[in-house]
């Protein structure tokens, strides 16, 4: 089974500056799909960027950037120029390659709660 | 993107009762999923809804507990059967379009 995890479970940045949030999982599967989703206090779980593992050229969306290292099992998220409406808890999940013509549901990690100081 | 939404957004019920919860998504979806959020906690897959066949759940989830149905490509519900304190979750509804799921706005069920 995949495990992903999110080691820091809170993170604090000023306003303007970047963060980075970690992520890490465990798979022996070599095709997958990794993404971070953002979840505000509206509980309304919103899509930031996707990866496929079989791309080698690392996901930007924006102000939004993934550090993706294959061997290293590692999903890195960097946010630039970071905004107050960027608060809110991260998530970042796993999704096996689709290979029996249906979809894997997400294993998600445990999140990280960003804070942006004015 | 789906369009996705869920009724109802809240609700707080009593133990031993159960409650449906409904989710609508657009027609670019092929699969749907259920999962639940426990408080401050992360979400975890409850089972993917299966058109017109029964649904399919993970680990720890059984359907006498948690009926699902999907009469059609674009409609599912979830019941939480004989409620105790602890189903008190958010559940989330979630809609596939090729290898991306998107998210309706979630339910907020509290049992007393």
């Amino acid at each position: 089974a995949q495990t992903v995890t999110q080691s820091q479970p809170e993170m604090s940045v000023q306003e303007a500056e970047t963060v980075t949030l970690s992520c890490t999982y465990d798979t022996s599967e070599s095709d997958y799909y990794l993404f971070w989703y953002k979840q505000p206090p509206s509980r309304q779980m919103i899509l930031v960027i996707r990866q496929e593992a079989y791309k080698q050229q690392n996901a930007t969306e924006n102000r939004f950037s993934v550090n993706f290292q294959k061997a290293a099992k590692s999903f890195s998220l960097k946010i630039s120029d970071s905004q107050l409406g960027d608060a809110a808890m991260y998530f970042c999940a796993y999704r096996s390659e689709d290979s029996g013509g249906g979809a894997d549901g997400l294993t998600f990690g445990k999140g990280t709660h960003l804070i942006i100081q004015p | 993107s789906a369009v996705i939404s869920q009724k109802p957004s809240r609700d707080i019920c009593q133990r031993g009762t159960s409650l449906t919860i409904q989710c609508q998504v657009d027609s670019q979806v092929t699969m749907m999923f259920w999962y639940r959020q426990q408080p401050g906690q992360s979400l975890t897959l409850i089972a993917t809804a299966n058109q017109g066949s029964e649904a399919t759940y993970e680990s720890g989830f059984v359907i006498d507990k948690f009926p699902i149905s999907r009469p059609n490509l674009t409609f599912s519900t979830l019941t939480v059967s004989n409620m105790s304190p602890e189903d008190s979750s958010i559940y989330l509804c979630s809609g596939s379009i090729t290898d991306t799921q998107y998210f309706g706005p979630g339910t907020r069920l509290t049992v007393l």
